[in-house]
């Protein structure tokens, strides 16, 4: 099993619509987790950290669910500008080596 | 540009070649990954430098890729003897990170590696 696994989509939604993406991390003694956008051929930069609260952005909410080891994003109203591939980061260990791991990405494809 | 900068873009080699890629990272950021992103993947843990010093390389698929940063600063992946299946984009990263709290990591462009 995959550290992060993230559904590869794409996720082909109309304008205005609601999205939602799942994480999953096998590693129970992750202590930090982060969405990062990637667009076509260019770097990942990042969303938004998720916190064991939840936490909003505008129409990006992301929450975590420690218990069943998952984390998520949800995008409302989405817009044209929203097609990119988003990027789950499970950071393993609040000691020691910070090696994060990043799931292979999720496509949205949002259509006017 | 107060970003994070990678030298070249791309680059081009012939199977069995030597490459060398050059991260530039922001100004006093003390931790700089490597990661190697192919197609439809996330990017791949390679190397993990706190200061001058690799805290982690478990990343390194083999001993054809070394990485260095002698000053603390820029860092080099050296890439012996390439093969096909190094084709990737290598993508270099900076953060704040102390060694005791993560934080956000700031991406360079990436270079787009090519072995024919």
């Amino acid at each position: 099993r995959k550290e992060v696994e993230q559904d590869p989509g794409p996720f082909n939604v109309p304008e205005g619509a609601t999205v939602a993406f799942n994480c999953t991390y096998s590693n129970s003694a992750s202590q930090s987790f982060f969405w990062y956008r990637q667009d076509c051929r260019k770097e990942p930069k990042l969303l938004m950290s998720v916190y064991s609260s939840g936490n909003e952005d505008g129409r990006f909410t992301a929450q975590l669910n420690r218990a069943s080891q998952y984390i998520s994003l949800l995008i409302r109203d989405s817009k044209l500008s929203d097609s990119a591939t988003y990027l789950c980061v499970v950071n393993p260990t609040s000691g020691g080596s910070y090696i994060p791991t990043f799931g292979r990405g999720t496509s949205l494809i949002v259509h006017p | 540009g107060a970003g994070v900068s990678q030298t070249p873009s791309n680059k081009v080699t012939e199977k069995g070649k030597y490459v060398e890629l050059r991260c530039d990272p922001i100004s006093g950021h003390t931790a700089l990954y490597w990661y190697r992103q192919s197609l439809g993947q996330g990017p791949e843990f390679l190397i993990y430098f706190q200061g001058t010093g690799a805290a982690d390389d478990s990343g390194l698929p083999n001993d054809r890729f070394f990485a260095v940063r002698p000053e603390g600063s820029v860092s080099t992946l050296k890439i012996q003897r390439t093969e096909r299946g190094d084709s990737a984009v290598y993508l270099c990263a900076s953060s704040s990170d102390s060694g005791s709290s993560y934080n956000e990591q700031f991406f360079g462009p990436g270079t787009r590696l090519t072995v024919l």
